[in-house]
């Protein structure tokens, strides 16, 4: 089946704009994560959904950061205002999730949207 | 809060021979799980091996194993027969429930596979 989907690929936006990242994820996974990989670091973890809602938003790092989430189908992770210390590559994850407290196994990654503020 | 380790940030290792990756983190929880990722250069994050704490048995991938010691927390990637396509970044990371299911990644290793 299809993988998890990011839209745009490569980003490159003016200081001071605002973005929106989509993310598609795998059919059925109710589990939807942001991540932010900065140039040569690891993944750092901005939000978790369940469904449609957010019970860990700990990680963003602003409140220019913001994601919505329909049902269990797409996201959108915007970013107001944006400033240069936000490029970095958005990546976003499924996974499938029992209901309960059952740990969400292992997360399937979109290949990124690559951000770049000028 | 969790924390992950990875100490070496680049390694490399001839065509055919084999590397062992390290991987130490640092919780006070007794369930959980930890991963290995592969980032090539597309940036597509590929799920390698993962290993659930409460088992003792170290898990097999093909040439991909683990070392999991739960008691120095430690959890190293032994890649077997490298290859050309095994060159990436490796991630390593640690999941749990009361973690609220987010992964706590380290900063990667650098590998590089050389013919």
């Amino acid at each position: 089946g299809a993988g998890v989907s990011q839209s745009p690929s490569n980003k490159v936006t003016e200081k001071g704009k605002d973005v929106e990242l989509r993310c598609d994820p795998i059919s059925g996974h109710t589990a939807l994560y942001w991540y932010r990989q900065r140039l040569g670091q690891g993944l750092e973890f901005l939000i978790y959904f369940q469904g449609n809602s957010a019970p860990d938003k700990s990680g963003l790092p602003s409140d220019r950061f913001s994601a919505e989430r329909t049902g269990e189908s797409v996201s959108t992770l915007t970013i107001q205002r944006t400033q240069q210390e936000d490029s970095a590559v958005y990546l976003c994850a499924s996974s499938h999730r029992t209901s309960g407290s059952r740990f969400s196994y292992e997360q399937y990654f979109g290949p990124g949207t690559r951000l770049t503020v000028t | 809060a969790q924390t992950v380790t990875q100490s070496q940030p680049e390694m490399s290792v001839q065509e055919a021979e084999t590397v062992t990756l390290s991987c130490t983190y640092d919780t006070s929880e007794n369930n959980y799980y930890l991963f290995w990722y592969k980032q090539p250069p597309s940036r597509q994050m590929i799920l390698v091996i993962r290993q659930e704490a409460y088992k003792q048995q170290n898990a097999t991938e093909n040439r991909f194993s683990v070392n999991f010691q739960k008691a120095a927390k430690s959890f190293s990637l032994k890649i077997s027969d490298s290859q050309l396509g095994d060159t990436a970044m490796y991630f390593c990371a640690f999941g749990s429930a009361t973690s609220g299911s987010r992964l706590t990644f380290g900063e990667g290793t650098q590998l590089t596979v050389n013919p």
